[in-house]
């Protein structure tokens, strides 16, 4: 299992370009979602997906779109790239979060490597 | 809405042993988790508590919940070099995850 993978690892963007971020999971989980990370503020959820055809909004979901045509994949789009989006992206995904999904204790989410993004 | 907030620095001695620190507002939380994040690496589960213990073992690491004054620690017993890292607590609010701010652990000889 290649387990979460995201691409790019780099980009950089110029103020008003659209990109999109990729992330696929291969252990068939259903729960997905995507953070970004600042220095000295943690991670915040930007969006989730609780399973295929199904996405929500999170803490910071401005200016970011997302999809959720397969289980495998969640890509985020940036639609009008601007400074402010200048952060790490992870994108993670789980059999469920906590007891929701009836499982015993915490399922383990799992984190991408991550994609640092630049926007001049 | 739900707040979670820990220390942003915390340093040691390495064979000392570590305590984080967290508090968290919303009095539902039925699972309490600890992550650690290596440097240029994603995030990964440490330990976890549910909300119905006071403690939790798992080799080195201990943690404590008083659901009383809505406070998690970490302990880290003999911190090693390798432990340096940052290390985030995160509640449950519905079906999202909400992140601290994380506590960079620096660890010095």
């Amino acid at each position: 299992n290649a387990g979460v993978t995201q691409t790019p690892k780099f980009q950089v963007l110029k103020t008003g370009q659209s990109m999109t971020l990729q992330c696929a999971q291969d252990m068939n989980h259903e729960y997905m979602s995507w953070y970004r990370q600042d220095p000295g503020m943690g991670l915040r959820l930007i969006h989730y997906s609780v399973g295929a055809g199904i996405t929500d909004q999170g803490e910071v979901p401005n200016g970011y779109n997302v999809s959720r045509s397969t289980t495998e994949d969640f890509p985020l789009r940036l639609l009008s790239a601007a400074p402010s989006q200048t952060s790490v992206y992870f994108c993670a995904s789980s059999n469920s979060i906590g007891g929701l999904g009836g499982r015993k204790g915490a399922d383990t989410q799992y984190f991408g490597p991550g994609t640092r993004l630049t926007v001049l | 809405g739900e707040d979670v907030e820990q220390s942003l620095f915390l340093s040691v001695r390495e064979g000392d042993s570590s305590v984080i620190n967290c508090t968290y507002t919303d009095s539902s939380s039925t699972y309490l988790y600890w992550y650690k994040q290596e440097p240029g690496a994603g995030l990964q589960l440490l330990t976890y508590i549910f909300s119905n213990m006071d403690m939790k073992q798992d080799q080195r690491l201990t943690v404590l919940l008083n659901k009383k004054d809505k406070h998690l620690s970490l302990r880290i017993a003999d911190t090693q070099t390798g432990d340096s890292a940052i290390y985030f607590c995160a509640d449950i609010n519905t079906d999202k995850l909400i992140f601290g701010t994380g506590t960079r652990l620096q660890v010095f000889p």
